[in-house]
């Protein structure tokens, strides 16, 4: 599987933007990039994905890019709420059948600072 | 309904012991995980079913048994544990086309 390399951890003021970098220079051209967060005490959830093009959602915008070996998780404007483990993850698809492993790396750890 | 649901919340079990772990979803997603996770670590993928068939056991012990009953539901029978097999375990499900998982709150699973 194609691995990630994201900043153990990082800090930032809440209601300042905040950018997660990830590394994913072993992507291949059929992988999708995925975020997924985790609060504490509680499992992953999904955040944003993309191909290839830059994707805005409600939660953060994701910029891809344009050799697709790296992305940019943007939280427009950082809350308390935003302090977790953000993971950026490959699907990739293994099988014929559509079976797509969801491996995590190390992640990073956000704090946000009142 | 967009939730996975997973019980127990917690369990306790001796090594000795034969217990399981339940998963619920009713999102017709046809591909649904396990995953282990210990404290400060990411997850770990144990197992994929994909239409109810087993297609990823990622070298996990047999003492970790998984079953698919039907399209909605996913076990993890567990027999004989250690006290390092004590983790947090994370159910996961997703179509699968290249859409989002959506994960369980998890069991805190206890081995004394």
């Amino acid at each position: 599987d194609a691995k990630t390399t994201q900043p153990n951890s990082m800090e930032s003021n809440e209601e300042e933007p905040v950018h997660l970098p990830c590394n994913h220079s072993t992507i291949s051209g059929t992988d999708y990039i995925h975020w997924y967060r985790q609060l504490p005490s509680q499992g992953p959830e999904y955040v944003i994905h993309g191909l290839t093009s830059n994707v805005n959602n409600r939660m953060a915008s994701l910029a891809i890019a344009e050799d697709r070996k790296s992305s940019t998780l943007i939280l427009h404007r950082a809350t308390l709420r935003d302090a977790a483990v953000y993971y950026c993850i490959l699907r990739g698809l293994i099988s014929n059948f559509g079976n797509e492993k969801l491996t995590f790396g190390t992640g990073t750890r956000l704090t946000i600072i009142p | 309904d967009t939730e996975v649901t997973q019980t127990p919340k917690h369990l306790v079990m001796g090594m000795t012991n034969k217990k399981s772990l339940k998963c619920e979803q009713h999102m017709g997603h046809r591909a649904m995980y396990w995953y282990k996770q210990k404290a400060k670590k990411p997850p770990e993928l144990m197992f994929v079913y994909s239409y109810e068939k087993l297609s990823i056991n990622e070298s996990v012990p047999s003492r970790f048994s998984p079953e698919c009953p039907n399209s909605s539901l996913l076990n993890l029978h567990l027999h004989a544990l250690q006290p390092e097999d004590s983790a947090l375990y994370l159910c996961a499900s997703s179509d699968t086309g290249r859409t989002e998982a959506f994960f369980g709150q998890g069991t805190r699973l206890t081995v004394v």
